[in-house]
């Protein structure tokens, strides 16, 4: 357990709705990531963070938008949700050893 | 594109066997190699860690490393079925200084009783 939480933990919510999911860390890690997992397309990454205010895009970041204001929190942004954005999210912390998840979320657009 | 390749299975052993799981990456930049295990609807659990040629044995689990070929296996003696799971290979380059982790799709194993 590397003290990452994820909220909320299931969503659904309507094409054209703006989304934000959070991502909590307790133990002052630089690193940052989100991820999204599909079937078929295995975990892709869609942006990172390598301290405050520093953040950069991944593989898959259209229609995606990051923030952190602070260390332990890193917030994951869809402006206009759509349906490909369906999906399970995955936020990930790096240390000496490698990444570690946090429990995600599912988020489902209708 | 940077790739990682897995045989997707199912790979089914019984139980007590050694399962075998395999991944080739592309990048030959790639610097560390990742076994990540994966039950249904949880999130991805670090296993194994690999940046050396050779083997890394750490109880049940040996991964081995062979960067001439681009290859990473994991090993899993004594299978039980609750490694039954879908296991993810990754390679990591550190180029950037944020580390850009690459994974293949999974092998989904399943150890019978």
């Amino acid at each position: 357990d590397a003290g990452i939480t994820q909220s909320p933990r299931h969503k659904v919510t309507e094409t054209g709705t703006p989304v934000t999911l959070r991502c909590h860390q307790t133990e002052n890690h630089r690193y940052m990531y989100w991820y999204r997992q599909d079937p078929g397309h295995g975990l892709r990454l869609i942006h990172y963070s390598y301290g405050v205010k520093d953040t950069d895009k991944g593989e898959v970041s259209d229609g995606y938008s990051v923030s952190r204001s602070k260390t332990e929190d890193f917030l994951l942004t869809l402006e206009s949700a759509t349906s490909s954005q369906t999906s399970v999210y995955f936020c990930a912390i790096r240390d000496d050893r490698g990444w570690y998840f946090g429990p995600g979320t599912r988020l489902t657009v209708t | 594109q940077k790739e990682v390749e897995q045989n997707s299975g199912p790979l089914s052993v019984p139980e007590g066997a050694i399962a075998s799981l395999n991944c080739t990456y592309s990048d030959r930049g790639s610097q560390s190699f990742f076994w990540y295990r994966q039950y249904s609807g949880k999130s991805p659990e670090l296993i194994m860690f690999i940046y050396s040629n050779g083997d890394k044995e750490d109880g049940r689990f040996t991964a081995q490393l062979n960067k001439a070929s681009q290859y990473v296996s994991l090993l899993i003696r004594d299978s039980q079925p609750s490694d039954s799971a879908t296991y993810l290979c990754a390679a990591a380059n550190y180029g950037g200084s944020q580390g850009n982790l690459i994974f293949g799709k999974g092998t989904k194993l399943s150890v019978k009783p």
